[in-house]
């Protein structure tokens, strides 16, 4: 049963640009969080989705950022125009329906230069 | 969501027991408390949760007293690879609210 797979672990974008980070849950889970770490800090909560549904958005900037979770495929974290302040770790986790058990993926480190 | 205190680093040494403490004054009666740990360049991973009096499981122990505005998680005899960011959080993880709120966590550091 594998764990929550993110990819790609690094990623390195010039200002201006777009940045897609990708989240697969783990089997059975159908909640999906995002996370943001900024280095030396602890995690900041951004988003909250059920298939297809943002639950909880209130962690999110409200320009430039937005989050998805499609019927089919991935959770994705999409960032347009990036800046430098965007270089961050990018963690997701993922949640059965009922219960705690929430689970963190490796993260996706974002490079801005 | 109640608010955590907890001390910003520890050291310790290979083979002590190290006892991490965290405040939650305002801690609900349906809130329960959990820890997570970060190794670095890694995900958070759960270590114990508990609601009341002394959980204890294969890794820690978690140690609540009745007025639950305090918990203390114990790691027996540390080694090198606890070297870690512990975060403690409390809440209730099945409210419509589901997102967890990390704190700043401790940093504890186990020296040979």
């Amino acid at each position: 049963n594998a764990g929550v797979m993110q990819n790609p672990r690094h990623l390195v974008r010039r200002r201006g640009q777009e940045a897609r980070l990708r989240c697969s849950p783990m089997k059975g889970h159908s909640h999906v969080y995002w996370y943001r770490q900024l280095p030396e800090e602890g995690l900041k909560f951004m988003v909250y989705l059920q298939k297809e549904n943002i639950i909880d958005e209130s962690g999110m900037p409200k320009e430039r950022f937005s989050a998805e979770f499609p019927k089919e495929g991935p959770s994705i974290l999409r960032i347009q125009q990036v800046v430098r302040g965007d270089s961050a770790a990018y963690f997701c986790a993922s949640s059965p329906p009922r219960g705690y058990g929430y689970t963190f993926g490796s993260g996706t480190r974002l490079t801005v230069v | 969501l109640a608010k955590t205190t907890q001390p910003i680093s520890m050291d310790s040494y290979e083979g002590q027991e190290v006892n991490i403490t965290c405040s939650h004054n305002n801690i609900a009666t349906n809130d329960y408390i959990t820890w997570y740990q970060q190794f670095p360049s890694q995900g958070p991973r759960f270590i114990i949760q508990g609601y009341k009096t002394k959980v204890t499981n294969e890794v820690a122990s978690l140690f609540i007293p009745a007025d639950r505005k305090s918990s203390t998680l114990s790691l027996p005899r540390v080694s090198l690879s606890d070297t870690a960011v512990y975060y403690c959080l409390v809440g209730d993880g099945d409210t419509g609210r589901r997102a967890l709120t990390f704190g700043s966590g401790t940093r504890l550091q186990v020296q040979p």
